[in-house]
């Protein structure tokens, strides 16, 4: 299994709604991320897990809020979001800790926040 | 932090025709990857290549570590192949992956 799965692939919501994306990997990866892609850009790193601790936060505002349950479930919580959050959200994993430090995305999520 | 800059912005190609696209870092790096990014989203990670030179099918790549460069080669080139290529790397001294703008390929039937 060489996938990272992501639900929903859709998701519209709006300004006052509180809506979570799920991120799934079974290939033993034990750092996980959250990106934010908008059109014809590359992605923005927002969290980083790592052995299911937050290691990094890029000043991400908080109506995002990162949860991992263990180490192969990322969920990003949201709740308050504004119009310009909507974007492509991708979750990310890798081995870490060995020589090949491939980076394996899922599909993502396509929000609109309306 | 370390600058990523890729070339060209947009590429053109019939199918058939070879290409070569470039990554230049401005900084020592240890970790380099390229990614394809579909028309659909999905972002497919093509090589892990810090250094040397790896071949998978028709496409390959080369990064030259002391002169900060990695080339990706896509022979023969299909319409599956359209979409954006992103170079990403990881400086020595930083922990985090810096993506380059992408290269957006077009090949026409």
């Amino acid at each position: 299994d060489t996938e990272v799965t992501q639900t929903p692939k859709h998701l519209v919501m709006g300004m006052t709604n509180k809506k979570s994306l799920k991120c799934e990997q079974h290939m033993g990866h034990r750092a996980m991320y959250w990106y934010k892609q908008k059109a014809k850009k590359p992605p923005e790193l927002m969290f980083v897990y790592s052995y299911e601790k937050l290691s990094i936060n890029e000043s991400v505002p908080s109506r995002f809020s990162p949860e991992c349950p263990n180490s192969s479930l990322l969920n990003l919580h949201l709740h308050a979001l504004q119009p310009e959050d909507s974007a492509l959200y991708l979750c990310a994993s890798r081995l870490f800790g060995s020589k090949d430090e491939k980076l394996f995305f899922g599909s993502g999520t396509q929000l609109s926040v309306l | 932090g370390i600058q990523v800059e890729q070339s060209p912005p947009d590429l053109i190609l019939q199918e058939g025709a070879n290409s070569t696209l470039r990554c230049n870092f401005s900084d020592s790096v240890n970790n380099l990857q390229w990614f394809h990014q579909n028309p659909w989203g999905q972002l497919i990670n093509l090589f892990y290549i810090p250094s040397g030179t790896k071949q998978n099918g028709r496409l390959s790549a080369t990064t030259v570590a002391t002169e900060r460069y990695s080339l990706l080669y896509i022979s023969s080139s299909q319409t599956t192949d359209s979409g954006v290529y992103f170079c990403a790397v990881v400086g020595t001294s930083g922990s985090r992956l810096t993506f380059g703008e992408g290269t957006q390929l077009t090949v026409n039937p």
